[in-house]
Parts: C-alpha cells; structure tokens; sequence
C-alpha cells in the first residue's frame, strides 16, 4: 500500500544482536501494529498501539520491544531474547474500525 | 482471548471448480473483513461485512456473515489460476479495538 511504508526490505540479525524495523505511515491512522508471519502461517500479534505514547502487547509480545514517539512511525526492535526471530513482518496501521493498510514487509533471517 | 479459526487450512482445486473457506469466532463480532495475500505478498483488503446475515458479492466471490455474528465464509465460483493466495478472515469485536485475524487458507489453483 502506498501510505505505509517498512524498511528495511530484508534484514540479517547476529546472533546476540538486536535489530529495528521500520515502519512509517502517512495515512494519519491512529493505530499501528506489528505481525509476524512464519512460513505458510497466519498473522501472529506482536504490539500494537492505538494512539500516540501508548501501546500494549500482542499475543507474542516476548522478545520484541516498540515505540510511538510519533502518529507516523511505530518502530519494532527484534532483540536478542527473541530466540527464533527467523520470519516476515507486517506492519499494519488502521482508522477507526477500517480495513488495515499493509506495508510491503520486512523478511529477517539469521546469519 | 478471542480466537478466529478458518477451514480448510489448504485446498487444492482445478481451474474452474469452486472453492469455500469458513471462518468461526470464539466471540460474536462487530464486524468482519476478508483479505487476500498473494506469494511473497503482503494482506489486500478485499471486503468488510457487518449486519448479521449480510452477503456481498465481487464478481466470482461471495461472501457472508452468519445470523449470530460469529461465523462467515467466502466463497469463489469457477476459480482461476490468479485466485491463488491465502484468504484471511479479521474479526473485529466492539469499537476500536485489535483485530483478530483468522488462521488462513491457502488455495492453490492447478491449471
């Protein structure tokens, strides 16, 4: 979708590494969330925020840390804890209860 | 927490026979959308459902949403070969809340 945009397309993690994805959005959506899809998978719940400086965490929050210092972007670091952090991720922002607008996606392997 | 389960999870068909997925919620929802996530793609909003009972169609697809507001179901007539992808089901429950996505199904279409 051309209003939300993720960076980078593809990530490669050290183990002991932490790594951040990106995700901007110019759509003006109050809510913003974070996916992780492993291969031929659903849509896993990592965080997701509502509003500016709040967030709460998804079905599988453990590993994964974000921020909303701003409407427009809602950062997800993969940090070391996450042991199995092999997977794509989509970043999703919605208006109200609207349909969600998808990013392109951000495919993080392990080296 | 709320689940939304879909069957079949895959489904094989010939080009021209039809094709249904169900989606069933642990909760009665506020409303329902469909999406579609071509290989290697990201989830395109295909439709959103709200009154109970309601039915919609787009082209060769059709979709419901059952009486209790629990279940609905796509169904694609006569597929083709660009049919192919995983349909998700996202149940909303209340107001502006996080959406719930369903398992999936995975079509594959043989020629």
């Amino acid at each position: 979708d051309g209003g939300i945009t993720q960076s980078p397309k593809y990530l490669f993690r050290k183990e002991g590494q932490n790594v951040t994805l990106s995700c901007e959005q110019n759509l003006n959506h109050d809510a913003m969330y974070w996916y992780r899809q492993d291969p031929g998978q659903g849509l896993r719940l990592i965080y997701y925020s509502q509003i500016v400086n709040d967030f709460q965490k998804g079905d599988i929050a453990e590993g994964y840390s974000v921020s909303r210092e701003k409407k427009e972007s809602f950062p997800l670091t993969v940090t070391s804890a996450q042991k199995n952090p092999t997977a794509f991720y989509l970043c999703a922002s919605q208006w109200s209860n609207q349909p969600q607008h998808f990013g392109d996606g951000t495919r993080l392997s392990i080296l | 927490g709320q689940q939304v389960m879909q069957i079949p999870q895959y489904q094989h068909v010939q080009e021209g026979e039809d094709f249904t997925t169900y989606c069933n919620s642990s909760t009665t929802l506020s409303n329902i959308q469909w999406y579609k996530q071509r290989p290697g793609g990201h989830p395109v909003f295909l439709i959103q459902l709200v009154k109970s009972g309601e039915v919609k169609k787009q082209k060769r697809l059709t979709f419901q949403f059952g009486e209790a507001k629990k279940n609905s179901s796509l169904h694609i007539t006569a597929t083709q070969t660009t049919d192919v992808g995983t349909y998700f089901c996202a149940g909303l429950s209340g107001g502006y809340q996080k959406v719930t996505f369903g398992t999936g199904t995975k079509l594959q279409v043989i020629p």
